[in-house]
C-alpha cells in the first residue's frame, strides 16, 4: 500500500492552467478507473472534485478536469482563480478493498 | 441536508483504546459503504478502513489491521471505529466519509475528530 506520487507544489497565475500529476502502479491507478481528486483548505475537510478519473460531481466548476494515461492520472485546473489555492490529493482504488492516497500537492495562485 | 458528524476524539495514552463515532443524516445510510480516513498533523490523507453497506464486510489498511475495528448500526445511522493499542503514529484527525459507489471516491466527509496519542 504505497502512497501515490504527487508533486509537493504547483503554481500558476490567475487565468492560467495548471496540471497536477498522480503516479501509481498497474495495481492501483493503472488498473482501475477509480481515481478521485480532492480539494482541501487549511483546517477543513476534503471535498471531492473528480471521481472515476474524469467525472465532476454536481457543483464542481467545469474548470476542473481529470484524465489518466497508464499509471498516471492528472488533474487540470483551467482559468485559475484565487479560490483554487488549496491542497489537492489524488486517490485510487488499489484492489482487494484497499484505497490509497497521494501525498498531496499545494497549489499556489501567484 | 446530507451530513456526517464525528465524535469521540481526545487525548489518550500510548497503548490505550479509544472509540470514535460518526452520525449520519440526510441520506439512506444503509445503502452506502462507509470509510474512515485520517490525516496526521501537517501530513497527507491516509485511508484507514471500509465497511460495506450491510456491515458484513470490513477491510483495513496494513497500518491498523488487527488493532482497529470498524462497525456500523444501520438502525441508528451510526458508524464507529474502535481503536486499540494506540501509538504515537495514530495521532491524526479522523474523518468518516461516504463512498459514492463501490470502489469509488468519497463524496461526503465529516468535519473530523482529533485523536492525540501522548503520555
Amino acid at each position: 500500500q504505497s502512497a501515490l506520487t504527487q508533486p509537493p507544489s504547483a503554481s500558476g497565475s490567475p487565468g492560467q492552467s495548471v496540471t497536477i500529476s498522480c503516479t501509481g502502479t498497474s495495481s492501483d491507478v493503472g488498473g482501475y478507473n477509480y481515481v478521485s481528486w480532492y480539494q482541501q483548505y487549511p483546517g477543513k475537510a476534503p471535498k471531492l472534485m473528480i471521481c472515476e478519473v474524469t467525472k465532476r460531481p454536481s457543483g464542481v466548476p467545469d474548470r476542473f478536469s481529470g484524465s489518466k494515461s497508464g499509471n498516471t492520472a492528472s488533474l487540470t485546473v483551467s482559468g485559475l482563480q484565487a479560490e483554487d489555492e488549496a491542497d489537492y490529493y489524488c486517490s485510487s482504488y488499489a484492489g482487494s478493498n484497499n484505497w490509497v492516497f497521494g501525498g498531496g500537492t499545494k497549489l499556489t495562485v501567484l | 441536508q446530507v451530513q456526517l458528524v464525528e465524535s469521540g476524539g481526545g487525548v489518550v495514552q500510548p497503548g490505550r483504546s479509544l472509540r470514535l463515532s460518526c452520525a449520519a443524516s440526510g441520506f439512506t445510510f444503509s445503502t452506502y459503504g462507509m470509510h474512515w480516513v485520517r490525516q496526521a498533523p501537517g501530513k497527507g490523507l491516509e485511508w484507514v478502513a471500509v465497511i460495506w453497506s450491510d456491515g458484513n464486510n470490513k477491510f483495513y489498511s496494513d497500518s491498523v489491521k488487527g488493532r482497529f475495528t470498524v462497525s456500523r448500526d444501520n438502525s441508528k445511522n451510526t458508524l464507529d471505529l474502535q481503536m486499540n493499542s494506540l501509538g504515537a503514529e495514530d495521532t491524526a484527525i479522523y474523518y468518516c466519509a461516504r463512498e459514492t459507489g463501490p470502489y469509488n471516491g468519497f463524496d461526503v466527509w465529516g468535519q473530523g475528530t482529533m485523536v492525540t496519542v501522548s503520555s
